[in-house]
């Protein structure tokens, strides 16, 4: 069974910084691009950033660019989102997504909410 | 960047009655390659979304055939046609043409 299991989140001052993390199980994660996709509280679905499947490629929305770092372990099945410079409206549910273009969506983990007050 | 806008439904929708959600991109969404990348999510309440529809017209596996998708370019639209309690939720159409990756703001599905 595919499974994302994403952790990391807390609560932060603004100016914070978290690292956020996703196990992937079930599938050969080092074949897939990967996501986060992000929703704040009774707010609709957010893309944060994608990387391919070697982390070559990385691509970031601009409300996180130059703040927000994703990168991947292949060799643990493992993505992440680094978190730095955080603003009470990065608040939100972190969703780690599998795949993109034909695919996107496919596959979502529960998610890690990440506050951020003062 | 592309802008997807969605319609509401004329809240809330007869159960075992069809409803249709509309979602406009605001540039075409074809692909170089000639695929559309248009997808299809439902977010049941307390849970992530998940994925229904995908290249505008696929179901994915599991998803029950009252779910429907069509379109071309840059008009998208699920249908359902029999509504059950289960398909209370909020649908939203997504673009993965190119990046950034975009979202619908979202189609509240209430039943009574």
């Amino acid at each position: 069974e595919v499974q994302l299991l994403e952790s990391g989140g807390d609560l932060v001052q603004p100016g914070g910084s978290l690292r956020l993390s996703c196990v992937a199980s079930g599938f050969t994660f080092s074949s897939y691009a990967m996501n986060w996709v992000r929703q704040a509280p009774g707010k609709g679905l957010e893309w944060v950033s994608s990387i391919s499947s070697s982390g070559g490629d990385t691509y970031y929305a601009d409300s996180v660019k130059g703040r927000f770092t994703i990168s991947r372990d292949n060799s643990k099945n493992t993505l992440f989102l680094q978190l730095n410079s955080l603003r009470v409206e990065d608040t939100a549910v972190y969703y780690c997504v599998k795949d993109w273009s034909i695919w996107f969506g496919v596959t979502w983990g529960q998610g890690t909410l990440v506050t951020v007050s003062s | 960047d592309i802008v997807m806008t969605q319609t509401p439904l004329p809240s809330p929708v007869t159960l075992g009655q069809p409803a249709s959600i509309s979602c406009r991109s605001s540039e075409s969404l074809v692909h170089s390659g000639g695929d559309t990348y248009l997808n299809w999510l439902q977010q049941r309440p307390g849970q992530p979304p998940r994925l229904l529809i995908y290249k505008i017209s696929n179901r994915f596996s599991g998803v029950p055939d009252r779910f429907s998708g069509s379109g071309a370019g840059t008009d998208f639209t699920l249908k359902i046609s029999r509504v059950e309690p289960e398909d209370v939720g909020i649908y939203y159409c997504a673009q993965a043409t190119q990046f950034p990756l975009t979202f619908g703001g979202g189609t509240k599905l209430e039943i009574k």
